[in-house]
């Protein structure tokens, strides 16, 4: 199976503030990745898929980047809802995998 | 508006059997594939797999063979979770997500407790 594994585990973070997260694939999946957001208590939403494409609805602040095996996410102007558990997904090769996540806290 | 709303929360006993439902609204149903991801408690996430929703095909990830079983009712659009045997490692939530290699839309969560 393809790891995933995400830097760093968590983060504090504030209001306003730019962050960026990484994703490190253990081989090579092109741009089949994709990034989602987990609020507490919540389902996950698709933020960014094939590593830069942003879903329909999702703000502007968040973007992805990156090929090959390592690739992040940047959220701009953090606004209170952000504050949650980030995940990346490989689906370039069976069994899709996620990584640990990433949680911002405040 | 495109969801999918999930059946509600299940305590079950060692041994027993669930089965988690997964309705689809807003969209043709046949159109995506369903996948099922399950959440430990206080865990990421985990693929288990997904079902080919115009074949009703599944693909069974390692780990979620045996006694799990994905089956479909397209005139309900309806997408199903069987759990065989429950184990006390089997608590978490079970997630159904709508899609392909990217998962667009999720349902709110089954929380399925295993305890005798």
């Amino acid at each position: 199976d393809i790891g995933m594994t995400q830097s760093p585990s968590s983060l504090s973070t504030s209001v306003g503030d730019t962050v960026t997260m990484t994703c490190r694939a253990s081989q090579t999946i092109g741009n089949y990745i994709n990034w989602y957001r987990q609020r507490a208590g919540r389902a996950p939403e698709l933020l960014i898929y094939t590593a830069t494409g942003l879903h329909n609805g999702v703000p502007s602040r968040f973007s992805g980047s990156g090929s090959g095996t390592q690739f992040s996410l940047t959220i701009s102007s953090l606004q209170p809802e952000d504050f949650a558990t980030y995940y990346c997904e490989q689906s370039h090769t069976y069994p899709w995998t996620f990584g640990q996540g990433t949680r911002l806290d405040i | 508006q495109e969801q999918l709303v999930q059946s509600g929360s299940e305590l079950k006993k060692p041994g027993a059997s669930v089965k988690i439902s997964c309705t689809a609204s807003g969209y043709t149903f046949t159109t995506y594939a369903m996948n099922w991801v399950r959440q430990g408690p206080g865990q990421g996430l985990e693929w288990m797999g997904w079902i080919h929703t115009n074949t009703g095909n599944p693909t069974y990830a390692q780990g979620f063979t045996g006694r799990f079983v994905f089956s479909l009712d397209t005139s309900v659009q309806t997408a199903f979770l069987q759990i065989n045997g429950l184990k006390a490692e089997d608590t978490g939530v079970y997630f159904c997500a709508r899609g392909g290699r990217v998962k667009e839309v999720w349902g709110q969560g089954t929380l399925v407790t295993v305890s005798s």
